[in-house]
């Protein structure tokens, strides 16, 4: 299994720009999330997903879109990009609901 | 509001030491608990984690915490670290039910002198 995986692994963007960072894992898990991480600030949560078809925010919302299609895939989209964007996301899937989350490796963006 | 405190930003210990990683949380019900280490670069590996039943929890690389509800505390413990133990170590804790919502801490820095 290749667990979870994020692409790109780094990206460079202009103010305004939008993209989008993938994340799928392939262990058929229900529950997914995305986190950013910043220095000195732990891991915080952008949004997650209970199943496909199910997205809620998480504590820093904005700025941000998911959609979750699949069970595989949770892609995180930026709808302008923001020098305040710049951070290290990280996705993460979890069999249920009280479940060891598994994180993927991150994807590094900065936001120029 | 839910919160996890993680009061050492930066430890430094000497190989062979042992070792202790605070952890403290703020929740109105019983937690589930975690500690997760990362190295530079990388993602977050699972060292251990407390869901019920025994307090004092077992993890890879020789670590282990024990849960007090009394002190709403999760420390985690080494009794001999190793150089390669240096990385960052975060306490996170979420709710049953809470759809597997994790808070993080904001990690704690473990800097291993030789």
């Amino acid at each position: 299994n290749a667990g979870v995986t994020q692409t790109p692994k780094f990206q460079v963007l202009k103010t305004g720009q939008s993209m989008t960072l993938q994340c799928a894992q392939d262990m058929n898990h229900e529950y997914m999330s995305w986190y950013r991480q910043d220095p000195g600030m732990g891991l915080r949560l952008i949004h997650y997903s209970v199943g496909a078809g199910i997205t809620d925010q998480g504590e820093v919302p904005n700025g941000y879109n998911v959609s979750r299609s699949t069970t595989e895939d949770f892609p995180l989209r930026l709808l302008s990009a923001a020098p305040s964007q710049t951070s290290v996301y990280f996705c993460a899937s979890s069999p249920n609901d009280v479940g060891t989350q598994y994180f993927g490796p991150g994807t590094r963006l900065l936001v120029l | 509001a839910q919160s996890v405190t993680q009061p050492d930003i930066h430890i430094t210990v000497s190989e062979g030491a042992s070792l202790e990683l605070r952890c403290n949380y703020s929740y109105g019900a019983t937690p589930y608990l975690f500690w997760y280490v990362q190295s530079p670069g990388q993602g977050l590996q699972l060292l251990l984690k407390y869901f019920s039943g025994d307090t004092l929890v077992q993890g890879i690389k020789g670590f282990e915490a024990e849960f007090k509800r009394s002190q709403s505390s999760f420390n985690l413990r080494k009794p001999s670290v190793h150089w390669s133990d240096a990385a960052e170590y975060f306490c996170a804790v979420g709710l049953t039910g809470g759809g597997n919502k994790l808070t993080f801490g904001t990690g704690t820095q473990l800097k291993v002198e030789l």
